[in-house]
């Protein structure tokens, strides 16, 4: 069965400081892999998704950049942090393709950071 | 206007009620739909596909209108474990992302 990991759970960091955050996924080849972020209150807004190993589609303008360097490895970094920043970080995955209604996303267990 | 609305709620509930969400869409050429649960300070969670003819689980039935561009969620005898934020999901460009609503808080009292 497909699993998708993403740590850490919980992140404090200072205003200005670097981010990385990872995103694994097993049991499956080739997948579409996505980072969202939710604000506090408000709904999922996309970053990034990914079609392939080095195809990266951003978007909104902003301080963050993603990587995929492996298959199943996505990654999300800022070389310095913004106190907007701050917010529920989560990474999805879904099947290329997914044309069949039953597909849709599996969310990894998300990352809470918190810019101070 | 929005790819997706919902209303944002809250609906309180007693438990054992029925309750419904509606969702509604811009693009016309939408796919695939879904219907996600969110609770507090988690990741969602897929709870149901909606298809064309309507789909039931359990308690849960999914509904959609293509005319009109909505999609439904009706919930029946309701649960305090039902309580949670529930999101539309419409994939209106092809199946490579799709499109979260903001979601509907259900909140299922005593």
């Amino acid at each position: 069965s497909q699993t998708i990991h993403q740590w850490p759970a919980t992140l404090v960091q200072p205003v200005g400081s670097p981010l990385s955050l990872e995103c694994t996924v097993e049991g499956t080849s080739n997948p579409n892999l996505y980072w969202y972020r939710q604000a506090a209150g408000r709904g999922l807004q996309l970053l990034f998704y990914s079609v392939g190993i080095g195809q990266i589609s951003s978007e909104v303008p902003q301080n963050l950049s993603a990587s995929r360097p492996q298959d199943r490895q996505f990654i999300l970094s800022s070389k310095k942090l913004l106190l907007s920043d701050s917010g529920f970080y989560l990474c999805a995955w879904s099947l290329v393709g997914g044309r069949t209604p039953n597909y849709g996303y599996t969310f990894g267990s998300g990352t809470r950071l918190t810019v101070v | 206007r929005k790819e997706v609305e919902q209303d944002p709620g809250p609906f309180n509930v007693p438990e054992g009620a029925t309750v419904a969400f509606n969702c509604t869409y811009s693009n016309s050429a939408s796919q695939s739909f879904f219907w996600y649960r969110q609770d507090c300070r988690k990741e969602p969670k897929l709870l149901m596909s909606v298809y064309s003819s309507g789909n039931e689980d359990g308690r849960f039935t999914a509904q959609l209108n293509r005319a009109s561009q909505y999609i439904s969620l009706l919930i029946r005898d309701s649960k305090l474990s039902d309580s949670a934020t529930y999101l539309c999901v419409v994939n209106p460009k092809g199946y490579q992302k799709v499109t979260f609503g903001t979601g509907t808080k259900l909140q299922v009292i005593p």
